[in-house]
């Protein structure tokens, strides 16, 4: 069975421009969720997706957004690059909202320049 | 204060020492808790998950919550140089949808 697979895994944007990362959960997980891990800290809740809908939100700025698609997948949008956006992003699958445990992508390395 | 808290380390072992890793955490009512693997420029891997007050044996890993400390530790018995890696504690909201991560314990096994 294939894992959590994202995509780009290395992405250099420049300030003010506008990214989407790509997730496609373990199949049969229904639940996706987006992290932020920048250098030496670690991983920051962005967001949660079940069935579709959004089902968490963690504490960033409406720059990002995310949507899920009717086979699980996602999309995490950001908006108006920062510098301070260069970071890992790490996409998770579990089964339910009330996860076991996260299943954890490879993770999508942006920079920004 | 940090709702889950651990010490950056590094923490260095010996080949075949124990490694103690010790978390904290600041919501008491929290439930669930994990233990993440992560090397470097890799992405964390779920090891250890516990959600009584106890021990938790998983082959050469022992996960440890004591509930009323909000206190939560992994040993790893016999440790290897390939456990040299970041150790990430995460603790679970009551509404099971977003993990809390600390900063994570860098862990380095010398031969």
């Amino acid at each position: 069975d294939a894992g959590v697979t994202q995509s780009p895994t290395h992405l250099i944007k420049t300030r003010g421009q506008h990214v989407t990362l790509r997730c496609s959960p373990i199949s049969g997980h229904k639940s996706v969720s987006w992290y932020q891990q920048v250098l030496g800290q670690g991983p920051q809740f962005i967001f949660q997706y079940y069935e579709k809908e959004e089902r968490g939100r963690g504490n960033f700025p409406d720059r990002f957004s995310a949507r899920q698609f009717p086979n699980y997948s996602s999309e995490l949008n950001v908006n108006a690059l920062l510098l301070g956006d260069s970071a890992l992003y790490l996409c998770a699958s579990s089964p339910r909202t009330a996860p076991g445990g996260y299943t954890f992508g490879s993770g999508t390395r942006l920079t920004v320049v | 204060q940090k709702e889950v808290e651990q010490n950056s380390g590094p923490l260095s072992v010996p080949e075949g020492a124990i490694a103690s890793l010790n978390c904290t955490y600041s919501d008491r009512v929290s439930q669930s808790f994990f233990w993440y693997r992560q090397y470097s420029g890799k992405s964390p891997e779920l090891i250890m998950s516990i959600y009584s007050n106890g021990d938790k044996e998983d082959g050469r890993f022992t996960a440890q919550l004591n509930k009323a400390s909000q206190y939560v530790s992994l040993l790893i018995r016999d440790s290897q140089p390939s456990d040299s890696a970041t150790y990430l504690c995460a603790v679970i909201n009551n509404a099971g949808n977003m993990l809390t991560f600390g900063g994570g314990t860098r862990l380095m096994v010398k031969p």
